[in-house]
């Protein structure tokens, strides 16, 4: 299994909090990124980074921002958190120098977010 | 903007059966597509990797292949087991390193 760790794995948090997820690899993966899953959407990429302090919007951006300051490191926060933010988080990463496995996205085990 | 659509969203099967998990796109401008598998409560975990100049992979019991040109990925799963329950996502890579998700299908093999 690839070394990816999610914290937390599970949040409670109120409506107007800001909330930090944090994703830590162990692999030297250049990119990492963070998705959301909900039932009838799937998985919605929301940010996405290609090296340090390298970092793209996706699809589902708003309301949420992102920070790499180590290849190991990419935070997800939600500046004020929404109901509607209440939803399961995923991390990935991918880019390896393997040639046989450098293309292969790898994911974490998710972290949980209820906002009340 | 690049859709990924899976049919069935669910399917039920006896154990021992060979099935065929349907993927389709869009774009076939793709740089690559790949398998997973996620189990309830759980994270996905890759299952195969197609490069878009290949035509298949194989693992074990699983063979996945890529028709580019129609837009089509299918997933077989020989001798199916009820360990194999689980809901199976195909995902397409294309010239950004951004992947696109299909919805999923839910598969329930019983013993």
């Amino acid at each position: 299994d690839a070394g990816i760790t999610q914290s937390p794995r599970h949040k409670v948090t109120e409506t107007g909090t800001p909330v930090t997820l944090r994703c830590h690899q162990t692999e030297n993966h250049r990119y990492m990124y963070w998705y959301r899953q909900d039932p009838g959407h799937g998985l919605r990429l929301i940010h996405y980074s290609y090296g340090v302090k390298d970092t793209d919007k996706g699809e589902v951006s708003d309301g949420y921002s992102v920070s790499r300051s180590k290849t190991e490191d990419f935070l997800l926060t939600l500046e004020s958190a929404t109901s509607s933010q209440t939803s399961v988080y995923f991390c990935a990463i991918s880019g390896s120098f393997d040639r046989e496995t450098g293309n292969t996205i790898y994911f974490g085990e998710g972290s949980w977010l209820t906002v009340v | 903007k690049q859709e990924v659509t899976q049919i069935p969203a669910a399917l039920s099967v006896p154990e021992g059966e060979n099935l065929v998990l349907n993927c389709s796109f869009t774009d076939s401008a793709i740089y690559n597509l790949q398998w997973f598998r996620q189990d309830p409560g759980k994270g996905l975990t890759s299952l195969l990797l197609i490069q878009s100049s290949q035509r298949e992979q194989t693992s074990g019991r699983l063979n996945a292949s890529l028709d580019k040109s129609s837009g089509r990925s299918t997933l077989y799963i020989a001798a199916s087991q009820p360990g194999d329950s689980a809901t199976y996502l195909c995902a397409v890579r294309g010239g950004s390193e951004k992947l696109v998700f299909g919805k999923g299908t839910k598969l329930t093999v019983n013993p």
